[in-house]
């Protein structure tokens, strides 16, 4: 099925630094969720983005709805070693649709 | 709170025998529950919507007989995976709907030997 582009699809830092990782579609969203994947868990829901333009934090966590409703990205400022894991994108046309997902990006901190 | 619960976390069958997994919300009902397959280093991939008291919604290239879903009550779903086979090896996750969001159970590593 359908998939969004995630990029990076890895990324190795040290800690402290900020991180930036964006999804792109060619079709449009009405709504935009970042999740965090463990190992060897199920995703766990970060941030939901319901409006083009929305800007919405968690914590340390940033993420955009793009104006375009065919973009998202997500920020992670100064970042800690447990911040490791694996962030997925997903889109949803409309409300309790399907959930397309993005690749994954890999992220990994070095203390 | 929104907690998704899966049983087992992992399982372990021989080939051709079936095997049945278990997803439940444990605070809220969920009339709609999603079941995805991932293989090691890729993301999830939907096999079908479940839906409570009818039938599941299957995707394109996923066997309905050999993935049987029931969804008995708002919240419990189940998942049969029916004369396993080696390449049915992978990590089931389910995910139940409360109100615009889904949240996602731990997921249940299957192994078919």
């Amino acid at each position: 099925g359908q998939q969004l582009n995630q990029s990076p699809q890895s990324m190795f830092i040290q800690e402290g630094e900020d991180v930036s990782m964006n999804c792109t579609s060619s079709s449009i969203f009405n709504t935009w969720l970042w999740y965090k994947q463990d190992p060897g868990e199920g995703p766990v829901l970060l941030i939901a983005l319901y409006k083009a333009g929305e800007l919405t934090s968690n914590g340390r966590l940033t993420a955009q709805f793009g104006i375009t409703r065919k973009d998202s990205f997500l920020n992670i400022s100064a970042s800690i070693p447990s911040d490791v894991g694996i962030y997925f994108c997903a889109g949803r046309k409309t409300s309790g649709s399907r959930l397309t997902f993005g690749e994954g990006t890999q992220l990994t901190v070095n203390p | 709170g929104a907690v998704v619960s899966q049983h087992p976390s992992w399982v372990i069958c021989k080939s051709g025998t079936s095997v049945k997994i278990e997803c439940r919300s444990l605070d809220f009902q969920a009339t709609t529950m999603f079941w995805y397959r991932q293989f090691p280093k890729q993301s999830l991939m939907l096999m079908a919507t479940s839906n409570e008291g009818s039938k599941a919604t299957y995707e394109q290239g996923v066997e309905k007989d050999k993935f049987l879903i029931n969804h008995a009550s708002l919240t419990l779903s189940t998942l049969t995976v029916t004369s396993a086979h080696p390449e049915d090896s992978s990590f089931y996750i389910c995910s139940a709907t409360k109100g615009d969001e889904q949240y996602f159970g731990p997921g249940t590593r299957l192994t078919v030997t």
